[in-house]
């Protein structure tokens, strides 16, 4: 069972739309992270927190902003969505140390058009 | 920076068929080691990973070794399914190296009845 959520599942919208992609988990992990991802291809980070109020831009630059007002919670905000958005987004979080992995949401397929 | 490298894919086999993919890292600290897997439209799974050398990681009939001296973590299975179609990704998680994950690039496998 998932402790994980991301929602939605899929999105199509429009150019120039606002958008938030949601993702909850139910683990207390301080670390959570996003990942845009063209289906079956490499991981891109995007965005990534280490506790409440503390963001960083990852390593692939994006347009998407990101918010940790909780510590379940970890929304990816598109102010004006463009068809070069269109993509996988994938949600992580992990403990604090490195050796127990991360655990990944099932992913928000975005299309815009 | 840490790296990791995967042999390319796709990779086909036949049911029954043995089944290698290689991972090589690169790191500056001491990493642990994971290999996760993506099936078709989801996020991706922990398959199974080591945090320390000569550790082998198992599971779902997969295995993979710890080798520090070869810097690998190659992925085996004795006998694959058709169900084991999916992409897999190596991926080390460095204390010394702010203790965000690095993936590689991903190998599809997929499985011929």
């Amino acid at each position: 069972e998932a402790d994980i959520y991301q929602t939605p599942r899929y999105l199509v919208i429009g150019t120039g739309k606002k958008i938030t992609l949601e993702c909850s988990q139910t683990m207390g992990h301080d670390k959570m992270y996003w990942y845009q991802q063209d289906p079956g291809m490499e991981l891109h980070l995007i965005h990534y927190s280490y506790g409440v109020n503390s963001t960083e831009k990852g390593d692939l630059s994006s347009e998407s902003t990101v918010s940790r007002i909780r510590t379940e919670h970890f929304p990816l905000t598109l102010e004006s969505a463009r068809p070069s958005h269109t993509s996988q987004y994938l949600c992580a979080s992990s403990e604090s140390t490195p050796n127990y992995g991360y655990t990944f949401g099932s992913g928000t397929r975005l299309t815009v058009v | 920076g840490d790296s990791v490298t995967q042999m390319e894919g796709p990779v086909t086999l036949s049911e029954e068929a043995f089944l290698t993919i290689n991972c090589t890292y690169t790191a500056t600290g001491y990493p642990s080691l994971f290999w996760y897997v993506q099936y078709p439209g989801e996020g991706l799974q922990l398959l199974l990973k080591a945090t320390k050398a000569d550790d082998k990681g198992s599971n779902k009939g997969f295995e993979a070794t710890y080798r520090k001296e070869t810097t690998s973590f190659h992925l085996e299975k004795g006998s694959v399914q058709v169900s084991d179609s999916a992409v897999y990704f190596c991926a080390l998680s460095d204390r010394n190296y702010g203790q965000n994950f690095v993936f590689g690039p991903g190998t599809r496998l997929s499985v011929l009845p």
